[in-house]
């Protein structure tokens, strides 16, 4: 079975600051491993996703997220925060039968 | 750009009604997924469709929720009776294949369900 953890439901960030978002998973099989965005009363939006290969991804809007295998790890990181970027972040992983195991979510504020 | 479709948008029902939610996947998806997103919390996946068979169903509460695809393209989710522990939002979602773990999951704009 596979879950993700993601801590702090709420991250402000100054407009311009680093954002960064932790996900550690857990799998018991290699994982596959993804980034969505929601915004207010709409659905995901896919912002990155881990297969195989080069484990630095990047996405969408200036993000990416470097999977470590040794820190059972997927972070999420922007280098600099944009208003555009207040939203939820959730994060996801899957084995071999696509069924996504989502976290809790991240609450993305941004301050002016 | 093509995208899921889901109706209504939002819906708002007594305890002890029926309410039936209806989703269009993106053309030529095979799989599609039933969703439910409680407040505050990541989504829950209730039902997996392969083209019309359901492939997973295991946290779908069989006593009160069904789901079918019968032709394989669109797909209906209905609550009967609702309870006051069913107000969230409902996703759809939908991918090409979905029998592979890297296949990306395209989601609609969602059902927010309030149960009074």
């Amino acid at each position: 079975a596979q879950s993700v953890t993601q801590l702090g439901s709420h991250v402000s960030v100054s407009e311009g600051a680093l954002v960064l978002l932790r996900c550690n998973y857990s799998s018991s099989v290699p994982p596959y491993l993804f980034w969505y965005v929601q915004y207010p009363n709409q659905g995901l939006q896919l912002l990155l996703k881990y297969t195989t290969g080069a484990t630095l991804v990047k996405g969408i809007n200036g993000f990416e997220a470097e999977f470590k295998k040794s820190e059972t790890s997927f972070h999420l990181t922007k280098p600099s925060a944009h208003m555009s970027d207040a939203a939820e972040y959730f994060c996801a992983v899957s084995g071999g039968n696509n069924r996504l195991a989502f976290g809790k979510g991240n609450q993305v504020v941004v301050i002016p | 750009e093509a995208e899921v479709a889901q109706s209504p948008r939002y819906k708002i029902t007594e305890k002890s009604q029926a309410v039936a939610f209806w989703c269009d996947p993106i053309s030529g998806h095979a799989t599609l997924y039933w969703y439910r997103q409680i407040l505050g919390q990541g989504p829950e996946l209730l039902v997996q469709f392969q083209d019309e068979s359901v492939v997973d169903d295991s946290q779908l509460p069989k006593d009160r929720f069904s789901a079918e695809r019968l032709k394989g393209v669109d797909s209906t989710l209905k609550i009967q009776p609702a309870e006051l522990g069913d107000s969230a939002m409902y996703l759809c979602a939908s991918s090409l294949v979905g029998l592979v773990g890297t296949d990306t999951q395209y989601f609609g704009p969602g059902t927010r369900l309030t149960v009074l």
